[in-house]
């Protein structure tokens, strides 16, 4: 069954630095998006993906964050300048269509450690 | 906004228990219900969802799900568990035609053999 794979599954940085996270989502979806979730509470959503632009971001992806489809099978996140609240697991999503009925598929996770 | 609660965060069970994990939503117009599980060290995998129809809704390995509108709740039951159901359970809701759910916090399952 094809999966969604992240990469790292865990990365430590310290604060200040710059973090990529990296997605493969499924190979026919077409929309992509990240959530995380800090230690100990919601699994919160962060940004849609479609056709190369941010269909939606939630308030907490502000001018620090950014999201790329570098080639035809990655799915990135970036993080410019880490804070030490950004730790927590970040989650990869893709899905077939943008509409409420379809199945979001979730990738494994990263868990980013800001020091 | 909609919110999400899951009121028991952490259960621990015996093999053969029932289980009902609770969720209340906050929303009062047509919502698209969800139950997700995390596996230890894997991925969030739906359980089963309701958008409309019958309200008790079957997923996958013997959970299911009661949509109790008068309620706001969508409560998980599983009438025996096994060890293998040791996982974090997360009840979501999306609303108003949006396409991004929202999370509760998630319910920690602990079966003991």
């Amino acid at each position: 069954e094809p999966e969604v794979t992240q990469t790292p599954s865990h990365q430590v940085t310290q604060m200040g630095q710059e973090v990529i996270l990296r997605c493969v989502p499924i190979s026919n979806h077409l929309y992509f998006y990240w959530y995380r979730q800090i230690l100990g509470q919601k699994v919160e959503f962060l940004v849609s993906f479609y056709n190369n632009e941010i269909s939606e971001k939630s308030e907490i992806f502000d001018d620090q964050f950014s999201v790329e489809r570098p080639d035809g099978s990655n799915f990135t996140l970036k993080i410019r300048s880490t804070k030490l609240e950004d730790s927590a697991m970040y989650f990869c999503a893709s899905s077939e269509e943008l509409a409420e009925h379809y199945e979001q598929y979730f990738g494994p996770g990263t868990r980013l450690t800001v020091t | 906004a909609q919110s999400v609660s899951q009121h028991n965060h952490h259960v621990i069970l015996s093999e053969a228990a029932s289980l009902e994990l609770g969720c209340n939503y906050s929303y009062g117009g047509t919502v698209n219900l969800f139950w997700y599980v995390q596996y230890p060290g894997q991925h969030l995998q739906l359980l089963l969802k309701y958008f409309s129809g019958d309200p008790l809704v079957k997923g996958i390995k013997g959970f299911e799900a009661e949509f109790i509108k008068s309620k706001f709740s969508f409560n998980l039951r599983k009438p025996s568990v096994q060890w293998s159901d040791t996982a974090e359970y997360f009840c979501a809701v999306s609303s108003g035609g949006s396409y991004i759910p929202t999370f509760g916090r998630g319910t920690s399952l602990i079966v003991h053999p």
